[in-house]
């Protein structure tokens, strides 16, 4: 089983500035792949980053990057540069690499991005 | 464009009706997921299908039920045996082999049922 703990129900940051969103997993998989999504007031769900559990460098896609430490057991999503439009709810997930390969997602954080 | 669509975005039901929710995806994605969000929560996995014809339950299947008669379409049915059947309730696809292992998602459905 896959388990994914967010632990920060609500985040506040400045404009301009970075922030980190925390994200801890658990499974007893081998091979696995962490992801990171937005989802604005919308519902949508936008696909921001992907890690893979061999990956020996950290990911990164724009001002979006994945702290990864693998024996923490943590995939930290880093935000550089946050703007008015990243204000929105953010859940880390994971899944296996082989097998059904469905998505266990988090609680979810809600970031507020303020002028 | 090549994409999920769910129809319709919104969708109101009396208590004791099945429903039947739409999910289309024209990106050629042997795998297909339907998940369901509750306010504030994350998503949980309904039914997933990796090949047409077949289909798996997931986390919560209870009270739904799914076909995967063509590549292209995986309907989800919400049953009157579903206890709390108002949620969102996302669409997602995946090549389902190879290195890419991002799931698409569709808009998504908001059912109310009263």
């Amino acid at each position: 089983a896959q388990k994914i703990t967010q632990t920060q129900p609500g985040m506040f940051v400045q404009e301009k500035e970075a922030v980190t969103l925390d994200c801890t997993y658990d499974t007893s998989d081998p091979s696995y792949g962490l992801f990171w999504y937005k989802q604005p007031s919308s519902g949508e769900m936008i696909f921001l980053i992907y890690q893979g559990s061999y990956d020996q460098q950290n990911a990164t896609e724009g001002r979006y990057s994945l702290n990864f430490q693998k024996a923490r057991k943590s995939a930290n999503l880093v935000i550089s540069a946050s703007q008015l439009g990243d204000s929105a709810m953010y859940f880390c997930a994971m899944s296996p690499r082989t097998g059904r390969r469905a998505l266990t997602f988090g609680s979810g954080t809600r970031l507020q991005v303020q002028p | 464009d090549g994409g999920i669509t769910q129809s319709p975005k919104y969708l109101f039901r009396k208590e004791g009706q099945n429903v039947t929710l739409s999910c289309e995806q024209n990106l050629n994605h042997d795998a297909m997921y339907w998940y369901r969000q509750d306010p504030g929560q994350g998503l949980r996995l309904i039914y997933y299908s990796q090949i047409v014809n077949d289909f798996q339950k997931g986390d919560i299947a209870e009270g739904y039920s799914v076909s995967r008669e063509k590549k292209e379409s995986f309907p989800l049915t919400v049953t009157s045996a579903q206890k709390n059947p108002t949620a969102f309730y996302l669409c997602a696809s995946t090549p389902g082999r190879g290195s890419s292992y991002e799931q698409y998602f569709g808009p998504g459905t908001r059912l109310t049922v009263t």
